[in-house]
């Protein structure tokens, strides 16, 4: 299965700053990744997908202005937090699909705090 | 809109007590299911999943599920955890080209 690098897995950030988290599949070209969000005790929650070289597809409630996405190679997206706040601390995670969708494959997460 | 539904927020159980998670979905139509595992600190693994064929799957660490196709269910079991079963679970649906998963269960496993 696709090995999926996330970094970095921990970053605190004073408010008002930004973050970049990149996601790496290191052995799978990805044309499509998922961006995730887990709050603690809850489900992953679907943020984006991203597509290589285009845009990436926001779910309902997203702030794409606020949550930037690049997918600028079949091995890579980035998610940058612009202007985080507090609120915006949560774990995130990266995720591929596996050919045809029959499996997702995780990187290992990304705990952001903003202070 | 599909949702996965998991039951039980959180196990507390017994080492060599048997386990079984519940897991709902609502879709009707064609689903491949999955069960991830979220060991403390670790990324999501993959337990098992289900495409078609035989409604009862064999993961690793001696984990199964069955897919009861009338129920929309895709309950996870195994018949005697372990300590190092505690760990956060995950049911999820494929649809398509999305993923949908439920809210986890937690299970600690006492020694």
């Amino acid at each position: 299965g696709a090995v999926v690098s996330q970094h970095p897995s921990w970053v605190i950030c004073k408010s008002g700053t930004s973050v970049k988290i990149e996601c790496r599949s290191l052995d799978f070209q990805a044309t499509t990744m998922f961006w995730y969000r887990q709050f603690p005790k809850q489900s992953l929650m679907l943020m984006a997908t991203s597509n290589e070289g285009s845009k990436a597809t926001y779910e309902q409630g997203v702030e794409k202005d606020k949550f930037l996405i690049n997918h600028a190679s079949l091995t890579l997206s980035t998610l940058t937090v612009t202007s985080a706040h507090p609120e915006d601390s949560s774990f995130y995670i990266c995720s591929v699909p596996g050919r045809q969708y029959t499996e997702a494959f995780f990187g290992q997460g990304t705990r952001l705090t903003v202070v | 809109a599909q949702s996965v539904s998991q039951h039980n927020h959180h196990v507390i159980l017994s080492e060599a007590a048997s386990l079984e998670l519940g897991c709902n979905y609502s879709y009707g139509g064609t689903v491949n299911l999955f069960w991830y595992v979220q060991y403390p600190g670790q990324h999501l693994q993959l337990l098992l999943k289900y495409f078609s064929g035989d409604p009862l799957v064999k993961g690793i660490k001696g984990f199964e599920a069955e897919f009861i196709k009338s129920k929309f269910s895709f309950n996870l079991r195994k018949p005697s955890v372990q300590w190092s079963d505690t760990a956060e679970y995950f049911c999820a649906v494929n649809t398509g080209n999305q993923f949908y998963f439920g809210t986890g269960t937690s299970l600690t496993v006492i020694p």
